[in-house]
This record gives C-alpha cells, sequence and structure tokens, in this order.
C-alpha cells in the first residue's frame, strides 16, 4: 500500500537532547513537508524540500534541521535550541507537478519533552 | 501576505443536522486551489473536498459540497447529514498556481452530538 509513515508515534525527550523524527513515503512524491501542530492549534510549516538535496525554511524554522538524501525520506531533527518541543508533528508529501494536487499526511509524532 | 481565516473555532450540532463551516482567504492571484481537510480524534489529516478557482461549478463529494465565492473570497463547506463521524477539526487551506506550499487556516472544531 503506498502511504506515508512517521516513527515513533511517540518520543519523549529530556532537555539538552536532540531527536530525529522519521519521515518516509512511497508515493514517488517529490515534495515532503513537516508541520507543527500545538494543542487545539492549526499547523505551522517547518521545513519543506521540493527535490533531494534541497529545502527551505518554513515559518518556524529555529531550533529545527532536517536533510533530503533521498526522495522517500525527509527526516526532521529537533535541536536543543528548540526552547518548546513538545508538540504533535506533521509529515506530509505531496506531487508538485499539478497545483490542485492535495497534500497526503502522516499518522504524526508526538513529542513530549520531560 | 496569503492568509486563510476560519472565523468559527468551535462549532456543535445534532447528529443529521446540516452544518456550514466557514473559510475566507486572501490573494491577489486569480489561479490557485481550495481544499478541506479534516483531522478525526485520531489526528489523521484526511483531504475531504477540493475545490479549483477557474471553475465556478461548486464541487461535492457525497455528504460533503463546497460554497465557492470567488469575489468574496469564500469557500465555505457544508456536511449535510452529519453523522458522528464527523466530528473533527477541518482546516480549509489554498495553494496558488505555481506555488511549492498550501496556506492552512487555525482550523474549526466540529462536535456532532447524538
Amino acid at each position: 500500500d503506498g502511504g506515508i509513515t512517521q516513527s515513533p508515534k511517540y518520543l519523549f525527550r529530556k532537555e539538552g537532547q536532540n531527536v530525529t523524527l522519521s519521515c518516509e513515503q512511497n508515493l514517488n512524491h517529490d515534495a515532503m513537508y513537516w508541520y507543527r501542530q500545538d494543542p487545539g492549534q492549526g499547523l505551522r510549516l517547518i521545513y519543506y524540500s521540493q527535490i533531494v538535496n534541497d529545502f527551505q525554511k518554513g515559518d518556524i524554522a529555529e531550533g529545527y534541521s532536517v536533510s533530503r538524501e533521498k526522495k522517500e525520506s525527509f527526516p526532521l531533527t529537533v535541536t536543543s535550541a528548540q526552547k518548546n518541543p513538545t508538540a504533535f508533528y506533521l509529515c506530509a508529501s505531496r506531487y508538485s507537478g499539478k497545483a490542485y494536487n492535495e497534500q497526503f499526511f502522516g499518522p504524526g509524532t508526538r513529542l513530549t519533552v520531560l | 501576505a496569503q492568509t486563510v481565516t476560519q472565523s468559527q473555532p468551535e462549532m456543535s450540532v445534532q447528529e443529521a443536522e446540516t452544518v456550514t463551516l466557514s473559510c475566507t482567504y486572501d490573494t491577489s492571484e486569480s489561479n490557485y486551489y481550495l481544499f478541506w481537510y479534516k483531522q478525526p480524534p485520531s489526528r489523521q489529516m484526511i483531504l475531504v473536498i477540493r475545490q479549483e478557482a477557474y471553475k465556478q461549478q461548486n464541487a461535492t463529494e457525497n455528504r460533503f459540497s463546497v460554497n465557492f465565492q470567488k469575489a468574496a473570497k469564500s469557500f465555505s463547506l457544508k456536511i449535510s447529514d452529519s453523522q458522528l463521524g464527523d466530528t473533527a477539526m477541518y482546516f480549509c487551506a489554498f495553494i496558488v498556481q505555481g506555488a511549492q506550499k498550501l496556506v492552512f487556516g487555525q482550523g474549526t472544531r466540529l462536535t456532532i452530538n447524538p
């Protein structure tokens, strides 16, 4: 089945630690996105990537880093510089060839800082 | 700046009733695409319906339909014969032709009561 997988589903981090959230897609989509969602809030874009080895900052990139070494994978690292990382993180992908193509979302990762 | 406004943070209706969720957006572009996403308690984002701005005919998907008023920059979602499974956060979003990322609203939390 084609889709987007995110792991782990739940992640706990101690203050001062870096953690990496995994996002993999087998939809052959070129574009991938990371969003942060706080309780009861909307989606805020962290980073996005249109092609391998290239990515752009979104609205709240500070304290986060990404890589895009493979088309299928777009991991997000939450660094110790992110002061309030506890949130729900959603990964999405999309075929950018047509503007009407929707984004497909993964099931999300809930990150909690202890 | 391109923005999406969902003026109803929360709504609640009885099962089988019809409910309309409001969405307005702001863009100076003329070619764009609009989407409604649903995020149920599982937090999996699901596309509900999409609309191409160049089409005058309102999109319909089973019990879901939109009222697209391009001049007013309004894109409301109507849910007919609401069901308990419609309980979710609903996000309005759009993307401009040639752009790389969607612009999301803050969401409307819809509760369907038995």
